[in-house]
């Protein structure tokens, strides 16, 4: 498995700042991933975070809102800007080791937004 | 895009029932993982089946893979409080995997 930690683990901002979410592995993965849950529901898919190339964003999200920088396999940030109250969520970073069939998570970051 | 839909959305039953997570789709998926999150906590992975009619057994806890991968189940025995949280299915979808709405179940004592 794999230790994953993010930082901020909560944090509570005003409308119209960043935040900046850093996530950290143990061990160097070629696949990153991020996330973001409302509290009880389920995930949805942000971007997969490349190494050494633009994240690849899933549909309703873009990269002026979500920034990702992965600049080496074992770190990735994401920024969420210019933040609204519909921002308020849970933000996980996700690894792949040995496969799509082994997906490990970090403890997540609690966003509100005021 | 393929989806899963899973089921119940919430359950709430008596220490020492037995239950079962249903997650159904009317796609093909390469595996199916099963995750456990509790409040505060990132999800953790509880199995992963690959091979269809696969079944695998970890303490409790019985997770079975449909013939046609397809769809899957996930049976607790004799729940107990500890067995409370958000259940999550996930199905391979090429570079990335799909999940299921979730399950919340909470076990009283």
């Amino acid at each position: 498995s794999a230790v994953i930690s993010q930082k901020p683990s909560r944090d509570i901002c005003q409308r119209g700042t960043s935040l900046t979410i850093q996530c950290q592995v143990d061990s160097q993965v070629t696949m990153m991933f991020w996330y973001r849950q409302q509290p009880g529901q389920s995930l949805t898919l942000i971007a997969t975070a490349n190494q050494g190339s633009e994240a690849t964003y899933e549909s309703g999200f873009v990269i002026d809102k979500f920034p990702i920088s992965r600049p080496n396999l074992t770190f990735s940030t994401l920024t969420v800007s210019n933040m609204s109250p519909e921002d308020s969520s849970i933000y996980l970073c996700s690894v792949v080791l040995g496969g799509l069939e082994t997906q490990y998570f970090g403890p997540g970051t609690r966003l509100l937004v005021l | 895009t393929q989806l899963l839909e899973q089921s119940p959305q919430f359950l709430s039953i008596q220490e020492g029932e037995n239950l079962t997570v249903y997650c159904n789709s009317s796609s093909v998926f390469s595996s199916l993982q099963w995750y456990r999150q509790e409040p505060g906590e990132g999800p953790v992975l509880l199995v992963t089946v690959v091979t269809g009619g696969e079944v695998k057994k970890l303490k409790r806890l019985t997770f079975q893979f449909g013939d046609a991968r397809k769809d899957s189940s996930l049976h607790i025995t004799a729940a107990q409080p500890g067995d409370t949280g958000l259940y999550l299915c996930a199905g391979g979808d090429g570079n990335k995997l799909v999940f299921g709405a979730g399950t919340i179940l909470r076990v009283k004592s």
